[in-house]
């Protein structure tokens, strides 16, 4: 199978740790998403990489998230001293740039859990 | 603001019982709708796009349509394997726009046999 993947798929952490989560996209993809979805809600926007270059951050993303993707490849998303209001569903996508549509494909997902 | 409404929030269909889906959407200048399924602790599952006003598409059960403020996601016959949320999500067309999607809250789908 050669769709994204993630990594971990579940995390529990104690508030004030530090967690890494990973991405690897299809491998033709250029383009690399995170998304943060909490319960009942939709995925929301957090940050966007064409290549290695992190083009778009959202608001949602506070200084204590990082995000990197070294080479153009996998990504990781890091959040230090975690914070309950941090547990949710953290989401990676692709797509293609050469593409003329412009569908996003996601990952299983790695499910946060901050005690 | 770019905005995207899904109702209802929850449905529940008897198997065999079509019904439709809404996704209301306020965006600047579209470049394209999506509808995603999502299975409980999974990541979304791409369905279909829609790109312009009057487009269709249709996957075995599904089909969606598209208006210049709307969408709909027709379920035609549901089986239980069909039970999961529906997600609706739009692209915008402006720099900076496009490079995300915006979604909609869902539409949770049961289907009892």
């Amino acid at each position: 199978d050669t769709g994204v993947s993630q990594n971990p798929r579940h995390k529990i952490t104690k508030r004030g740790q530090n967690v890494t989560f990973r991405c690897d996209p299809i491998s033709e993809h250029n383009r690399l998403y995170w998304y943060r979805q909490t319960l009942g809600q939709g995925p929301e926007f957090l940050t966007y990489f064409q290549n290695e270059a992190q083009l778009e951050k959202s608001r949602l993303l506070s200084d204590r998230f990082s995000a990197e993707r070294p080479k153009g490849s996998f990504s990781t998303l890091e959040i230090q001293r975690t914070e309950q209001g941090d547990s949710a569903m953290y989401l990676c996508a692709s797509s293609s740039q050469g593409s003329v549509s412009y569908e996003q494909y996601f990952g299983p997902g790695t499910r946060l859990t901050v005690t | 603001e770019d905005q995207v409404t899904q109702s209802p929030e929850a449905l529940r269909l008897q198997e065999g019982e079509s019904s439709s889906l809404n996704c209301s959407y306020t965006v600047s200048g579209l470049r394209g709708l999506f509808w995603y399924r999502q299975d409980p602790g999974k990541g979304p599952e791409f369905l279909f796009t829609l790109y312009s006003a009057g487009e269709e598409k249709e996957k075995e059960r599904l089909k969606a349509t598209l208006t210049k403020k709307e969408s709909f996601l027709h379920i035609t016959a549901p089986k239980p394997e069909d039970s999961a949320t529906y997600l609706c999500a739009v692209q915008a067309g402006y720099s900076g726009g496009y490079n995300k999607l915006i979604f909609g809250a869902g539409t949770r789908l049961a289907v009892h046999p």
